[in-house]
């Protein structure tokens, strides 16, 4: 049983670029949430969704930012016009959306390095 | 969510049974005690979560207080390969679906 699938694990944008996250989530999910981790710090949650709708974006970054999980296919975190500020491990997760405890499975991450 | 404390640290000898403490005193009545880790910038992992009762899978045991008030993570024979940043966190589905992290636990495996 694959646990939660993201790609690519490593990508390299430079300043002013467009940088596309993919997650598949583990086979029977449908709830998938972003986190970012930046240099040094903590997780930080940025976006709870369900299929072809946005249920939290309260940790989204007001510009730039943007995610969708359509009905078909992977979700996808979207990030315009990149800055070096944005060099962070992207972590997505994935929840079967059932009950109080609603266990989020993690996958590898995507790293992401702005020149 | 409730806040936890954990310390920021902890050695353990490989072989030993590694008990990280979690303290989360202003925790509701239907929040759950989760545990995740994450092993040098791998995704968290999940490991255990709980309510009120005491739980073990294969991975680790979590004992809870009787007043809910802390809980302990117990790794029964620590490896090598279980060092990394243990988080504690408390959460509940129904209320908000974002899990808050903490700074964690570095816990450090020693041979």
């Amino acid at each position: 049983n694959a646990g939660v699938m993201q790609n690519p694990r490593h990508l390299v944008r430079r300043r002013g670029q467009e940088a596309r996250l993919r997650c598949s989530p583990m086979k029977g999910h449908s709830h998938v949430y972003w986190y970012r981790q930046l240099p040094e710090e903590g997780l930080k949650f940025m976006v709870y969704l369900q299929k072809e709708n946005i249920i939290d974006e309260s940790g989204m970054p007001k510009e730039r930012f943007s995610a969708e999980f359509p009905k078909e296919g992977p979700s996808i975190l979207r990030i315009q016009q990149v800055v070096r500020g944005d060099s962070a491990a992207y972590f997505c997760a994935s929840s079967p959306g059932q009950g109080e405890a609603d266990t989020q499975y993690f996958g590898p991450g995507t790293r992401l390095t702005v020149l | 969510d409730a806040k936890t404390t954990q310390p920021p640290s902890m050695d353990c000898a490989e072989g030993r049974a590694a008990n990280l403490p979690c303290n989360h005193s202003t925790i509701s009545g239907n929040e759950y005690v989760y545990w995740y880790r994450q092993i040098h910038s791998q995704g968290p992992q999940y490991i255990i979560h709980g309510l009120k009762n005491n739980e073990t899978n294969e991975m680790a045991s979590l004992i809870i207080t009787e007043d809910r008030k802390s809980s302990t993570l117990i790794l029964p024979h620590a490896t090598l390969r279980d060092t990394a940043v243990y988080y504690c966190i408390v959460f509940n589905s129904g209320s908000a679906r974002q899990l808050t992290f903490g700074s964690g636990t570095q816990l450090t495996v020693l041979p």
